[in-house]
C-alpha cells in the first residue's frame, strides 16, 4: 500500500514549459485534490475532484488544468509555466462518505525560471 | 466565501509553558482539521474535530470546536522542542464532501526553546 503517490519531486522548468505533476493514490478513494504551498500563504486549493470524469476549480486555479479519467490518477497540467508557479505542490485523497482521514503525499517541488 | 485567520502565526514559547492557537472560520463548516508540518515535510494529521463541542487529546496537544463562534482552539501543555514545528488549521468548505476541498489557515510556526 503506498498510499498517495507524487512525482516528480523534484523540477525545474524554464518560462513558457508546460509540464505535468503526477498524482497517484491506490486505496480506492473517490476524493482527490491539489494544493499548492508558498511561505506565509499556507496550502491553497488548485483543483479538486469527487470521482472519476468529475473536477472542480478551487481557490486558485488560474494556469493550472486537471483531468480525472480513472479513480487512481489525478495529473496536475501546467500549460505554460510561470514563475508565480514556484511552489510545492500537494495532492490528498480521502475516501468518500466514510472515515475522517485524508492522505497527503509528500509534495513535488517545482520551481520555474 | 470560506475564509480562515490563524493567530499567532509566530509563537516563540518556553519548555514547560502553555500557550494556545487559535483558528476563526467565517463560515459553518462541516469540520475541522488540525495539522503539523515539519520543514520540507508533508502534512502530519493531529486531529479532525467533527462537531460542536468536540474536544480531542493526544499527549500534549488538546483542540477543541466550538461551531456558533465558528472557532477551534490548539492547546499546548508543557512545551517541549520536539513541538517546533508549524501548525494548520483548516476547513471543509464544501457541504456534504468533507475532506475534498480545504480552506488552509496560514499557519502557526511554533519555536520552543529551552
Amino acid at each position: 500500500n503506498a498510499g498517495v503517490t507524487q512525482t516528480p519531486k523534484f523540477q525545474v522548468l524554464k518560462t513558457g514549459q508546460s509540464m505535468t505533476l503526477q498524482c497517484a493514490q491506490d486505496m480506492n478513494h473517490e476524493y482527490m485534490s491539489w494544493y499548492r504551498q508558498d511561505p506565509g500563504m499556507g496550502l491553497r486549493l488548485i483543483h479538486y475532484s469527487v470521482g472519476a470524469g468529475i473536477t472542480d476549480q478551487g481557490e486558485v486555479p488560474n494556469g493550472y488544468n486537471v483531468s480525472r479519467s480513472t479513480t487512481e490518477d489525478f495529473p496536475l497540467r501546467l500549460l505554460s509555466a510561470a514563475p508565480s508557479q514556484t511552489s510545492v505542490y500537494f495532492c490528498a485523497s480521502k475516501r468518500s462518505f466514510s472515515g475522517n482521514t485524508i492522505y497527503f503525499g509528500e509534495g513535488s517541488w517545482l520551481t520555474v525560471v | 466565501e470560506l475564509k480562515v485567520e490563524q493567530n499567532p502565526l509566530f509563537l516563540s514559547m518556553q519548555e514547560g509553558k502553555n500557550y494556545t492557537i487559535y483558528c476563526n472560520y467565517s463560515t459553518t463548516s462541516d469540520r475541522l482539521y488540525w495539522y503539523r508540518q515539519d520543514p520540507g515535510k508533508s502534512l502530519e494529521s493531529l486531529f479532525v474535530l467533527l462537531s460542536n463541542g468536540a474536544v480531542k487529546q493526544e499527549g500534549r496537544l488538546m483542540a477543541s470546536l466550538d461551531t456558533k463562534a465558528r472557532l477551534s482552539t490548539l492547546h499546548i501543555t508543557a512545551a517541549v522542542h520536539d513541538l517546533s514545528a508549524t501548525y494548520f488549521c483548516a476547513v471543509d468548505s464544501r457541504a456534504g464532501q468533507a475532506g475534498t476541498a480545504l480552506i488552509f489557515g496560514k499557519g502557526t510556526t511554533l519555536s520552543v526553546s529551552s
